[in-house]
């Protein structure tokens, strides 16, 4: 089991472009998060994605959106980049478990916007 | 509201010493809470995991502790080593629909040699 992976690991983009990071979930598990940690930060919610719908969003845009497929995989996509989406973006996935829902995250995606 | 406050927000110790990291929480309900270690630049990784019925669990020189009374955990690392240096995240969960881990801030743990 790979755990949970996430691609690029890291990204290099301009303000305005658009961008698309990509998250498989650990096996067995079908609800995916993604989250937003800027340097120094904690991680702040995006969103949740569970059987494919956007399950609950914390305080983004609407340039952030995203999706899940039907193998539980997940993408996040950003439009209009601005010099504050420069972060470390982390994706989550949770299963349900015996003692209620672990959470297991990816590598991350390290995103810079120039 | 659901908030977890983490205390101290840096420490800094001698490699060898022991240390401990607290954790207080208002999520409610309460269904479990995992410390994480999170590396600079990489994604978090869990050390423990506590469901309401467990006191104590220990993961190597890694022990947390729960108190569901107070709503208090504290993480606790004996003989410390360099490569411990890292962010402690506390993690609660909630027993409810949705999005449902409300993240500490994290306590910045150097170990100097």
């Amino acid at each position: 089991d790979a755990g949970v992976t996430q691609s690029p690991t890291h990204l290099i983009k301009t303000r305005g472009q658009q961008v698309t990071l990509r998250c498989s979930p650990k096996s067995g598990h079908d609800t995916v998060s993604w989250y937003q940690q800027a340097l120094g930060q904690g991680p702040q919610f995006i969103f949740q994605y569970y059987e494919e719908e956007e399950r609950q969003r914390g305080n983004f845009p609407d340039r952030f959106s995203g999706h899940q497929f039907p193998n539980y995989s997940s993408e996040l996509n950003v439009n209009a980049l601005l010099l504050g989406d420069s972060a470390l973006y982390l994706c989550a996935s949770s299963g349900k478990q015996r003692g209620g829902r672990e959470q297991f995250f990816g590598p991350g995606t390290r995103l810079t916007v120039l | 509201k659901n908030q977890v406050e983490q205390s101290p927000q840096s420490l800094i110790i001698l490699e060898g010493k022991n240390c401990t990291l607290q954790c207080n929480y208002t999520v409610s309900p309460f269904s479990n809470l995992r410390w994480y270690k999170q590396d600079t630049g990489r994604g978090p990784v869990s050390l423990t995991i506590m469901t309401f019925s467990e006191n104590t669990k220990s993961n190597g020189r890694y022990t947390a502790t729960l108190d569901a009374d107070t709503k208090q955990s504290s993480l606790h690392i004996t003989a410390s080593q360099l490569s411990d240096s890292a962010s402690y995240i506390c993690v609660v969960s909630a027993r409810n629909y949705g999005q449902n881990f409300v993240f500490g801030p994290g306590t910045r743990l150097s170990v100097l040699p």
